[in-house]
Order: structure tokens, then C-alpha cells, then sequence
């Protein structure tokens, strides 16, 4: 059975800090991973991996994913009161479904 | 705003009475998906329609559900006699119909539906 396991299940940081998320999965035909930062409402769309494009960087936010050990890690460099969320990892493997993980609850305190 | 809209926001009903959902896309997008989230999981896929065909359901998708997409641009969900575990936020998405941005679902705000 397709699983994705995010990791850890939460965690408290103080503004400034770097951040690790840990994402790692078992899909039948796996075609892409993306991440997802979820406030108080609908996820909103941060990256996407595949295997044409295994790293990804935008500001503070960078990706990385390693097909050969099926996982992927989100790094949050700086982090800001705002940065904190759950943050989402899914990933496509059957057409047009996306599996997503239980996801990382980020604190930063001030 | 030309984003995913869902409506209503929130819905709250009593055991037992049907409820209806809509999602519109974002116009260009051929793909809309439905998922339901319940606290502290992720989003749990429940369909997916490619213009006005329903092309795959889960399990998760009971006899009491039932989704249309009657012309290809906004979508609804109903929920038949409505039980206290359908408690939980729906969410629609919708996304490019090819390309390597196949995957790339954009997300609507939600209706976060209360049964009593």
C-alpha cells in the first residue's frame, strides 16, 4: 500500500533557527513530490520535485529530493514568526491523486 | 482573485440531511479534485473529474456521496443523509491537464462541514 511519512510530527523553534523536514515515501509509480504549507485554511502550493527538477529554492525555503532512497527534505533557513504552520508533503503517483502525509506542525517563537 | 473558490465557507447540519458543495477553478485549469480533511491529517483524495468526466473515486467515496462536474467548469459535491464522521473540511483543487504541471494542485479555501 502507497504511504507517506512525515517527520517529526511537530516541533518548536525560536526565530532565526534552521529548519529540517523530513518527508519519506513508498508510491506505486511515483512521478512527483511537492510540498504544501497549511495555516489556519486551504495548503498552499511551495514546491514541486520531479525527476527532471530534484532540488528546488525559493528564499528561505529549499528542497531536495532523493529518488534513489525515497524521501525529500524541506530546510527553512531564518526562520520568522510567520514560517510557522503545518507543512505538507504529497506525492503524485496514479494519475491526477495526490497522497499526502500527516504533516510537520512548525512553532516559531519569538 | 482568479484562485479556486469553494462555497459555502463553513456548514453546519444536523444528522440525517443532505448537503451540497461547490468548487469553481481557476479558469484554465481542465483538472478539478476533491479531498476531505479531518484534524491532524493530511488531506485524503476522495475524486477527480478531467473536464466533465469523474475519472477515478476512492474508496473513501461512499453510495452517499456523489460528485458532478455537469459542464466542465465548476464542480459539486452532495452528501446524503449526513452522519456525525462526515464531520470535516472539503477541499477542492483543480490543475493543468498536461504538461510536467500535471501534479501542481492549487487549493480552494474549504468548507468545513459540522454534523450534529
Amino acid at each position: 500500500e502507497d504511504k507517506v511519512v512525515q517527520s517529526p510530527l511537530s516541533l518548536v523553534v525560536h526565530e532565526g533557527d534552521t529548519v529540517t523536514l523530513n518527508c519519506s515515501y513508498e508510491v506505486t509509480n511515483f512521478r512527483s513530490l511537492l510540498w504544501y504549507k497549511q495555516e489556519k485554511k486551504a495548503p498552499t502550493f511551495l514546491f514541486m520535485l520531479t525527476s527532471s527538477g530534484i532540488e528546488k529554492k525559493s528564499g528561505r525555503l529549499s528542497s531536495i529530493l532523493d529518488k534513489k532512497e525515497l524521501f525529500s527534505i524541506l530546510n527553512i533557513t531564518a526562520t520568522q514568526t510567520g514560517d510557522s504552520a503545518i507543512y505538507l508533503c504529497a506525492v503524485g503517483g496514479s494519475w491526477g491523486k495526490l497522497q499526502f502525509g500527516a504533516g510537520t506542525q512548525v512553532v516559531v517563537t519569538p | 482573485d482568479t484562485g479556486v473558490s469553494q462555497d459555502p465557507r463553513h456548514k453546519i447540519t444536523k444528522r440525517g440531511q443532505n448537503v451540497t458543495f461547490r468548487c469553481d477553478p481557476i479558469s484554465e485549469h481542465n483538472r478539478l479534485y476533491w479531498y476531505r480533511q479531518t484534524l491532524g491529517q493530511g488531506p485524503e483524495f476522495l475524486t477527480y473529474f478531467q473536464n466533465e468526466a469523474q475519472l477515478e473515486k476512492s474508496r473513501l467515496l461512499s453510495d452517499r456521496f456523489s460528485a458532478e462536474r455537469p459542464k466542465g467548469s465548476f464542480s459539486t459535491l452532495e452528501i446524503q443523509r449526513t452522519e456525525q464522521g462526515d464531520s470535516a473540511m472539503y477541499l477542492c483543487a483543480s490543475s493543468p491537464s498536461a504538461g510536467v504541471r500535471l501534479d501542481e494542485q492549487y487549493f480552494g479555501p474549504g468548507t468545513r462541514l459540522t454534523v450534529t
